[in-house]
């Protein structure tokens, strides 16, 4: 089946550093990726749509300035977190889609902001 | 996606009883659905989906049904496990701005006890 890898599982960092995460599709090209955020018992919230080769377009109350999201090739998006505070730690998954409607997620990677 | 509540409902079973996952969506123009098991820490992993057009769909254990005409969606189980302990979301995806939109369901904590 199709297999998505996301890096890295779990991140650390300080407060006002920046951390990217990789998401990449291994066996088949993604002409869309999606970008979520979990908080603890609660559901996947949509955060971006990226489309290869153009801008990612961003759900409502979605900073674009705060979150930035590139899908250079049809294997690789990232999601870069800008100066990440406390109130950024979460749970971020990718996902990868093919030209069907599956959907293949990532493993996830868990933020924390200290 | 809608980010409903701080709590998932809980569903307890007993290993070899069948369980019955619902989920209501939102929108009818709404044309295709997935059924996505989480465990802990991890990324969502496709169990079965269905389109619109179907109103049950069966695979290895488990069936989907859908409801159309009052916008509800169920997973069944059969013989339940202990491996089957998880969070189960439903999705639901509508085209819009030339893309398929996910939105996810708040998800149903499925607890099988031995």
């Amino acid at each position: 089946g199709a297999v998505v890898s996301q890096h890295p599982s779990w991140v650390i960092c300080k407060s006002g550093t920046s951390v990217k995460i990789e998401c990449r599709s291994l066996d088949f090209q993604a002409t869309t990726m999606f970008w979520y955020r979990q908080f603890p018992k609660q559901s996947l919230m949509l955060m971006a749509t990226s489309n290869e080769g153009s801008k990612a377009t961003y759900e409502q109350g979605v900073e674009k300035d705060k979150f930035l999201i590139n899908h250079a090739s049809l294997t690789l998006s990232t999601l870069t977190v800008t100066s990440a505070h406390p109130e950024d730690s979460s749970f971020y998954i990718c996902s990868a889609r093919d030209l069907g409607l599956a959907e293949y997620f990532g493993a996830g990677t868990r933020l924390s902001v200290l | 996606g809608e980010n409903v509540g701080l709590h998932l409902p809980t569903l307890s079973v007993q290993e070899g009883d069948n369980s019955i996952i619902n989920c209501a969506y939102s929108n009818s123009a709404s044309d295709y659905f997935i059924w996505y098991k989480q465990e802990s820490g991890k990324g969502p992993q496709f169990i079965i989906d269905i389109r619109s057009n179907m109103d049950k769909r069966q695979g290895q254990r488990v069936t989907v049904l859908l409801n159309k005409t009052v916008k509800h969606l169920s997973l069944q189980i059969a013989a339940t496990q202990p491996g089957d302990s998880a969070v189960y979301f439903c999705a639901e995806k509508s085209f819009s701005g030339g893309s398929y939109i996910p939105t996810f369901g708040r998800g149903t904590s499925l607890i099988v006890h031995p």
